[in-house]
């Protein structure tokens, strides 16, 4: 059965500094992922996602995210972050035609001024 | 403007008792789903429907029921049988056809007391 695993519960990074969460999948074949933001008590927003192709794919608000094969791997990332990026991010995985949509358990950015 | 909407924003439930969250949608969407969220857990999926009169279940149905009777409304009835309704929940909805975004509704907070 398809999973998505993000390690990371909380980070915490300072404004201005890089930043880089984790994405892995388990899935046969090559699935279709997914990054999602949502700000407290609120619906979630798509930041970028992945089909095919080009395995670094750029998304709104400066983010993007790489598509590794080999290590089951999406991560997303940013140069600097801002204080307005702190949200919970959230990866996710769409079983190709048969539109489950299965969500990791999110990681709380949180960003020191 | 185009858009999902769930209501009610917030309800209260005594054990015991069913109730009935809201979803509808006007976006001309063939999908629409499901998800529960709880802290640390991130998103849940409960049901979801491709197309009008079918859905399928998710990985946490037990004690929830859904119908799919038109094209714009995908209802979702916590039961007496969910041992542990309290949580958030999202409606979701996706064009049909190739993998793309999932647009959400605000959510609605469910507290049993």
């Amino acid at each position: 059965a398809q999973s998505v695993t993000q390690p990371d519960i909380h980070i915490t990074v300072s404004e201005g500094a890089s930043l880089e969460l984790r994405c892995n999948y388990s899935y046969g074949a090559t699935p279709y992922l997914f990054w999602y933001v949502q700000s407290p008590g609120q619906g979630l927003q798509l930041l970028l996602k992945y089909f095919s192709g080009d395995t670094l794919v750029q998304g709104i608000k400066g983010f993007e995210a790489e598509f590794k094969r080999s290590q089951s791997s999406f991560n997303l990332r940013k140069p600097s972050v801002h204080w307005s990026d702190a949200a919970e991010y959230f990866c996710a995985v769409e079983t190709s035609g048969t539109y489950k949509y299965i969500f990791g358990t999110g990681t709380r950015l949180k960003v020191l001024a | 403007d185009g858009g999902i909407t769930q209501s009610p924003k917030y309800l209260f439930r005594k054990e015991g008792q069913n109730v009935t969250l809201s979803c509808e949608q006007n976006l001309n969407h063939d999908a629409m789903y499901w998800y529960r969220q709880d802290p640390g857990q991130g998103l849940r999926l409960i049901y979801y429907s491709q197309i009008v009169n079918d859905f399928q279940k998710g990985d946490i149905a037990e004690g929830y029921s859904v119908s799919r009777e038109k094209k714009e409304s995908f209802p979702l009835t916590v039961t007496s049988a969910q041992k542990n309704p309290t949580a958030f929940y999202l409606c979701a909805s996706k064009a049909r056809g190739r993998s793309g975004e999932l647009f959400f509704g605000e959510g609605s907070r469910l507290t049993v007391l």
